[in-house]
C-alpha cells in the first residue's frame, strides 16, 4: 500500500522560503505512470492545488503560484520536495503531498503538514 | 479558473438513511463544461483524504458500493445509499478537466 508523509518546519518567517518534503513508501517516484503533487488548505478555506511534476518530465503548476514554486525530486531517498519562496501570512496552510494519476485525479494523499508563516 | 460549488455545506443523516451531496461546476473560459472529469474524496478528522470516485461515477478499488456518483450536465452528485457511522467525514469534489485543478469547499456529513 502506498504511503506518503510530509515533513518540514512548522514555522516560517515572512519573506523567507517554505520547504517541505514528501517521503514515499510502497512505490517508486521514478515512474512515468504517475506524477507527484502538492495541495494546500488555508484555515477556513478550501483546497488549493499548488502543482504537480513527473520525476523525469513535464510538470504543471497553478498559475497563481507558479512564479514562486519549485517541485524537485530525490530518487535515492524516494522523496520529492516543495519549495515556495517569498512567503506571506497568506501561505499559512495545511500542506498535502499526493500522487496524481495520468488522468489527473489524486489517488493517494499524505496526512498533511501545518505550516505557519509568522515572525 | 473553473469554480466548483458544493451543497450543502453540512448535513446530518440518520444511520441507514441516504446522504446526497451535490457539486456544480462553472464553465471554463472557453465555455466548455468539464464532462465527467470529476473526482470525489472523503476526509476523516486527522486523516489523509481518500479517493472514493473518479470519472464522476467509477468507484476506486476497495470503496464500498454504498458510495455512488452521477453526473447530469454540470451537476455532479455523490450518494451514500445507507449511511454508516464510519462515513462521518468531510467530502469534497475536484475537477481535472482543465488546469488549475480546483476543488469544492467540502461538505461535512454527520449522524443525526
Amino acid at each position: 500500500q502506498l504511503q506518503l508523509q510530509e515533513s518540514g518546519p512548522g514555522l516560517v518567517k515572512p519573506s523567507e522560503t517554505l520547504s517541505l518534503t514528501c517521503g514515499v513508501s510502497g512505490d517508486s517516484i521514478d515512474t512515468s505512470k504517475y506524477c507527484w503533487g502538492w495541495i494546500r488548505q488555508a484555515p477556513g478555506r478550501g483546497l488549493e492545488w499548488i502543482g504537480s511534476q513527473y520525476h523525469r518530465g513535464r510538470g504543471h503548476y497553478n498559475p497563481s503560484l507558479k512564479s514562486r514554486v519549485t517541485i524537485s525530486f530525490d530518487a535515492a531517498k524516494n522523496q520529492f520536495s516543495l519549495r515556495l519562496i517569498s512567503v506571506t501570512a497568506a501561505d499559512t496552510a495545511l500542506y498535502y503531498c499526493a500522487r496524481e494519476t495520468t488522468s489527473d485525479y489524486f489517488d493517494f494523499w499524505g496526512p498533511g503538514a501545518l505550516v505557519t508563516v509568522s515572525s | 479558473d473553473i469554480v466548483m460549488t458544493q451543497s450543502p455545506d453540512s448535513l446530518a443523516v440518520s444511520l441507514g438513511e441516504r446522504a446526497t451531496i451535490n457539486c456544480k461546476s462553472s464553465r471554463s473560459a472557453s465555455g466548455s463544461n468539464i464532462g465527467n472529469s470529476l473526482a470525489w474524496y472523503q476526509q476523516k478528522p486527522g486523516q489523509a483524504p481518500k479517493l472514493l470516485i473518479y470519472w464522476a461515477s467509477t468507484r476506486q478499488s476497495g470503496v464500498p458500493d454504498r458510495f455512488s456518483g452521477s453526473v447530469s450536465g454540470t451537476d455532479f452528485t455523490l450518494t451514500i445509499s445507507s449511511l454508516q457511522a464510519e462515513d462521518v467525514a468531510v467530502y469534497f469534489c475536484q475537477q481535472y478537466n482543465s488546469t488549475p485543478w480546483t476543488f469544492g469547499q467540502g461538505t461535512k456529513v454527520e449522524i443525526k
